[in-house]
């Protein structure tokens, strides 16, 4: 079983719509999780940062955790074609010092 | 704020040489770095952690001698790819952070050996 886990895709929504991303984790004692966002040939970018159970919203991103669950996710609403790339998951546990395992990534594509 | 700058954005070199990459935190000190490579359409690897002023630490199957990395300061990190050979080629990222901040990316460097 990999640590953390994605959907590869392609997640295909039309414009306007909500776009949900998911990804699972493996390791209980994990304590922070993070959403980048990696255009093509780009390097990745921080969009959501969450650390407690629940939702934290900004923006038109939406992160929801579920520890118990080991579940994360990323909901974007009002999709924009500018939002197609590639959504990378990330989990960082308890004494990593900061290191982060990455999902496979999910392509997103946003059309109008 | 959280400004990761990485130099040079491309490289394309003859195989053989060795080639050095560049990490600044311009904003902020990085009490951790790391460095990272993308092949097409894959997912991020991590190559190896580094804390300023200690010896990197490497990921498994990752040659310490072929990529050598400095961690001289809190704002400043290099990767060397020595004796670089076309198998080499790649998109190297590094990221820095702060303590108890999150990872933030350098814009990559595409490297091409010849």
């Amino acid at each position: 079983q990999k640590e953390v886990e994605q959907n590869s895709g392609p997640l295909s929504v039309p414009e306007g719509a909500i776009a949900s991303l998911n990804c699972t984790y493996s390791d209980r004692v994990s304590q922070s999780f993070f959403w980048y966002r990696q255009y093509s040939g780009k390097s990745p970018e921080l969009i959501m940062s969450i650390y407690s159970n629940g939702d934290k919203e900004d923006g038109r991103f939406t992160a929801q955790l579920n520890k118990a669950s080991q579940y994360v996710s990323l909901l974007i609403r009002d999709s924009q074609p500018s939002d197609s790339a590639t959504y990378l998951c990330a989990v960082m546990g308890g004494t990593s010092y900061g290191k982060l395992t990455f999902g496979q990534g999910t392509i997103l594509t946003v059309h109008p | 704020g959280a400004v990761v700058s990485q130099h040079p954005s491309w490289v394309i070199c003859k195989s053989g040489t060795s080639v050095k990459i560049e990490c600044r935190s311009l904003d902020f000190q990085a009490t951790t770095m790391f460095w990272y490579r993308q092949f097409p359409k894959q997912s991020l690897m991590l190559m190896a952690t580094s804390n300023e002023g200690s010896k990197a630490t490497y990921e498994q199957g990752v040659e310490k001698d072929k990529f050598l990395i400095n961690h001289a300061s809190l704002t400043l990190s290099t990767l060397t790819v020595t004796s670089a050979h076309p198998e080499d080629s790649s998109f190297y990222i590094c990221s820095a952070r702060d303590e108890g901040q999150p990872q933030h990316f350098g814009d990559g460097t595409r490297l091409s050996i010849l």
